[in-house]
């Protein structure tokens, strides 16, 4: 599979757990983005790596949110103490230049 | 935040028959891009159009861009139900650094 591979593809967790989400992007791509989704609505930056270097972060990207792309190739995004509002579809995408390829994403329910 | 706003928010039309979506957005732009997303899935990357064009094809699908009044649209011609997704235009804005801001999108559902 050449394409974007996200894991899990659902997640329920309790509030108040850790939660690790691992994307692995296309290899020849530089950058990699996450996003998060909720439902009815288009996704929302969160945070983008060219290489291992984290160049940008939203401000939605609280402190209980840490995002890793050690040695440039996988990325895992990790939320502490997670909060029922942070329910929502995650998404990873990598690029090479223009146009996006994204995963299928990460289904996160918090109880 | 959303860039911008997709209308009409939802789409019902007949197999054979056009879609047309608009797209509304807020900033100056490197260029506009438009993704498919089928229910509970990843977006798939339909068509980039650069700030310095007014229309592109590819296949079936049509998109136009007017910077002077911040819009685009998409049309896909000769609908099939396959087509039913929402679809999610996205700005590139400049000095961006490559991160994409979407819009809320467009429902699309193709009867048969």
């Amino acid at each position: 599979d050449t394409g974007v591979s996200q894991d899990p593809r659902h997640k329920i967790t309790k509030r108040g757990q850790n939660v690790t989400f691992r994307c692995d992007p296309i290899s020849e791509h530089n950058r990699l983005y996450w996003y998060r989704q909720t439902l009815g609505q288009g996704p929302e930056f969160l945070t983008y790596f060219q290489n291992e270097a984290q160049l940008e972060k939203s401000r939605l990207l609280s402190d209980r949110f840490s995002a890793e792309r050690p040695k440039g190739s996988f990325s895992t995004l990790e939320i502490q103490r997670t909060e029922q509002g942070d329910s929502a579809m995650y998404l990873c995408a990598s690029s090479w230049t223009e146009g996006y390829t994204f995963g299928s994403g990460t289904r996160l329910t918090v109880v | 935040s959303q860039q911008g706003e997709e209308d009409p928010q939802a789409l019902s039309i007949q197999e054979g028959e056009n879609a047309t979506m608009n797209c509304s957005y807020k900033t100056s732009i490197n260029n506009l891009q438009w993704y498919r997303q089928n229910s509970g899935r990843g977006l798939v990357h339909l068509i980039l159009i650069r700030s310095n064009e007014r229309e592109k094809h590819s296949g079936r699908l049509r998109v136009t861009l007017d910077t002077s009044k911040k819009s685009s649209s998409l049309l896909i011609t000769a609908s099939r139900a396959a087509d039913t997704a929402s679809y999610f235009c996205a700005t590139e804005p400049t000095g961006g650094g490559n991160k994409l801001t979407f819009g809320t999108g467009t429902q699309l559902k193709v009867e048969l």
